[in-house]
């Protein structure tokens, strides 16, 4: 069964202070790997989409990278408006559907 | 920029009663979406809907849901008879393709939070 587990479960960091959230999945045929941002009481919002073992993508103060087994999030010179809670999300071949990990949670401290 | 708008945003509801959650997907969308959300739990796939039709549903989604597409804007799920447990944020989503790399994207509403009293 698709399964996805992220660490840490919360990260507290210092403004500036750069950090990286792993996801690590288990799919039969990856057919994309989502990073999504989601604020408190809000819908996940999108940040970026990864289908193959070494692609990476960026925005802002954010780079998404994959391998075979995990994918990381790095934030680099954080700032306080980019605390949320950040969930990664696979979807495998001949489904529907998304499987989403249980996020983590990142405050940045000014 | 267009967004999957969701209705109500707060719904209470006693035991046993049935309620209808509404959406409305982007309107290029062609893949729609229920998903729910328990306070402090992970994202939960309840089903997937294409073509008039589910695709896709989870264990969670049973006899007691249902998902319909009544006219070409609107996306609903229904719950007949609710339970304690079924309390939690409901997320609506649509996507415009599925496994075309470079342009899948899941885009979400903001939810209804789903009170059982």
């Amino acid at each position: 069964e698709d399964q996805v587990t992220q660490s840490p479960e919360a990260l507290r960091l210092q403004e500036g202070e750069s950090s990286s959230l792993n996801c690590s999945y288990t799919v039969s045929g990856l057919r994309g790997l989502f990073w999504y941002r989601q604020d408190p009481g809000k819908g996940p919002e999108f940040l970026f989409t990864l289908y193959s073992a070494g692609e990476e993508k960026e925005k802002e103060r954010l780079k998404a990278t994959l391998t075979k087994k995990e994918s990381f999030l790095h934030i680099t010179a954080p700032k306080p408006e980019d605390s949320a809670t950040y969930l990664c999300a696979v979807h495998g071949s001949g489904t529907y559907k998304y499987i989403f990990g249980t996020g983590t949670r990142l405050k940045v401290l000014a | 920029e267009p967004e999957v708008t969701q209705t109500p945003s707060h719904q209470v509801t006693q035991m046993g009663q049935e309620v209808i959650l509404r959406c409305v997907p982007i309107s290029n969308h062609l893949y729609f979406y229920w998903y729910r959300q328990i306070l402090g739990q992970k994202v939960e796939f309840l089903v997937s809907f294409y073509n008039n039709e589910i695709s896709e549903k989870s264990e969670i989604f049973d006899d007691q849901f249902s998902v319909e597409r009544p006219d070409g804007s609107n996306f609903t799920l229904k719950i007949r008879s609710t339970k304690l447990e079924d309390s939690a944020m409901y997320f609506c989503a649509s996507s415009e393709v599925l496994l075309r790399q470079g342009r899948e994207k899941l885009f979400f509403g903001s939810g209804t939070q789903l009170s059982v009293l």
